[in-house]
């Protein structure tokens, strides 16, 4: 089944404790990207990248880092949890180049950070 | 200002009713644009992309008016199971960075 998953779903911690969100997707897609998404604001884009060893700065970067190793992993790091990161996390991906590309969208993860 | 802004609603309409909203976005340049559906915080899922001429998908039409720089979604015969969120999306010419409104709640009462 074609998918994007990702892990932990929900994830409860405390303030500077360095943490990991994994994503991966089984398309083959070279497009993929973090997004987080609070009440009243959308989905602001965190961090894309466009192929393997290829990562860009999205809208909102501060306090966030990727790696793209591999093409179908794309992790999340929070070096340094603060409470202001407190948000639903999305992973997508896609294929680039066509304009009208369809985001295919895990499942999110729910971050809590105390 | 927003690059794309939505009327967050929500929109409570009866089984059978139509009902509209508009995106508006910021970017004259923008290129293009999509419908994303949301349900209760799971992942968005791709609706449908919103051509120049307007677009149908069984009850949903999409239209674009780039004069007024703002695109829109109709449903039509509202069903219960079409209770979400909708995104509105943009993509600017050139650019990997996709823009996503806050979103449209639509709520369907029996």
């Amino acid at each position: 089944e074609a998918q994007v998953t990702q892990n932990p779903r929900y994830l409860i911690t405390v303030t500077g404790k360095k943490l990991t969100v994994t994503c991966s997707q089984n398309m083959n897609h070279e497009y993929m990207s973090w997004y987080r998404q609070d009440p009243g604001l959308g989905l602001r884009q965190i961090y894309y990248s466009m192929n393997v060893e290829v990562t860009d700065k999205g809208d909102v970067p501060e306090g966030y880092k990727v790696s793209r190793k591999e093409k179908r992993n794309f992790p999340l790091i929070l070096e340094s949890p603060s409470p202001n990161q407190t948000s639903l996390y999305f992973c997508a991906s896609s294929f680039p180049g066509d304009p009208y590309n369809e985001q295919f969208f895990g499942p999110g993860t729910r971050l809590t950070v105390l | 200002r927003k690059e794309v802004e939505q009327d967050p609603g929500p929109f409570n309409v009866p089984e059978g009713a139509t009902v509209a909203f508009n995106c508006t976005y910021s970017n004259s340049a923008s290129q293009s644009f999509f419908w994303y559906r949301q349900d209760c915080r799971k992942e968005p899922k791709l609706l449908m992309s919103v051509y120049s001429s307007g677009n149908e998908d069984g009850r949903f039409t999409a239209q674009l008016n780039r004069a007024s720089q703002y695109i829109s979604l109709l449903i039509r015969d509202s069903k219960l199971s079409d209770s979400a969120t909708y995104l509105c999306v943009v993509n600017d010419p050139g650019d990997y960075k996709l823009s996503f409104g806050a979103g449209t709640t639509v709520t369907v009462r029996a």
